[in-house]
């Protein structure tokens, strides 16, 4: 089965500073990755997909992620923050290959943007 | 929009109840999903389905029931309640089987067993 690992357990950062979320998965034939975030108090919602094509995949909020599959990873990333941008993100992929087509999460990363 | 409900915001039960958490999603999505979350341990997967009347175990079924009467409605059952379930609850509803999907969850039932 797959695993992701999501380095940085907790993220501060001041507003309008540039942010990474790192992600890294282990490898497989193919893969497909995702990354949502969780506001407090609510479910998770879709930030952005790679399924195929281009490496570099935009999402919504400003976010954009960089697909690298030499090294395995998948990381998120914003040019300038903002207060609102302050909730939860986890990294997740999707494997084909086990016959099924669950994800499988990272353990989350908190981002905090300080005014 | 796709949407998913679950059937209760915040739950407080007693230990041994059973409790019933349910999900309904809107778009025909053929697979559904139940997770908890927990943190530090971010969301592990309890039962899915890929059909009506159709469950498969997840990584921590240990527990934990679930049923799947009508394509749009998965409830995740919990037999006899103990203090170790307490936890956030996630349902999430997706597209077909065999193609690489996004997930789409409910706002989370908050439940705690006393």
């Amino acid at each position: 089965a797959q695993s992701v690992t999501q380095l940085d357990s907790q993220v501060p950062v001041f507003e309008e500073a540039p942010v990474e979320l790192r992600c890294n998965y282990s490898s497989s034939v193919s893969v497909y990755l995702f990354w949502y975030v969780q506001y407090p108090n609510q479910g998770l919602q879709l930030l952005l997909k790679y399924l195929s094509g281009s490496t570099l995949v935009k999402g919504i909020n400003g976010f954009e992620a960089e697909f690298n599959k030499s090294q395995t990873s998948f990381h998120l990333r914003k040019p300038s923050v903002h207060i609102s941008d302050t909730a939860e993100y986890f990294c997740a992929v999707s494997d084909l290959r086990d016959g099924a087509n669950n994800l499988f999460f990272g353990t989350g990363t908190r981002l905090t943007v300080i005014p | 929009d796709v949407k998913v409900t679950q059937s209760s915001r915040y739950l407080v039960k007693r230990t041994g109840e059973k409790v019933f958490l349910e999900c309904v999603q809107d778009m025909d999505h053929e697979n559904m999903f139940w997770y908890r979350q927990d943190p530090g341990l971010g969301l592990r997967l309890i039962y899915f389905s890929y059909d009506v009347k159709m469950k498969e175990k997840g990584d921590i079924p240990e527990g934990y029931s679930v049923s799947r009467e009508k394509k749009e409605r998965f409830s995740l059952i919990l037999e006899s309640a103990s203090t170790n379930q307490t936890s956030m609850y996630l349902c999430a509803s997706g597209g077909e089987a065999g193609l690489p999907y996004e997930q789409y969850f409910g706002p989370g039932t908050r439940l705690t067993v006393t």
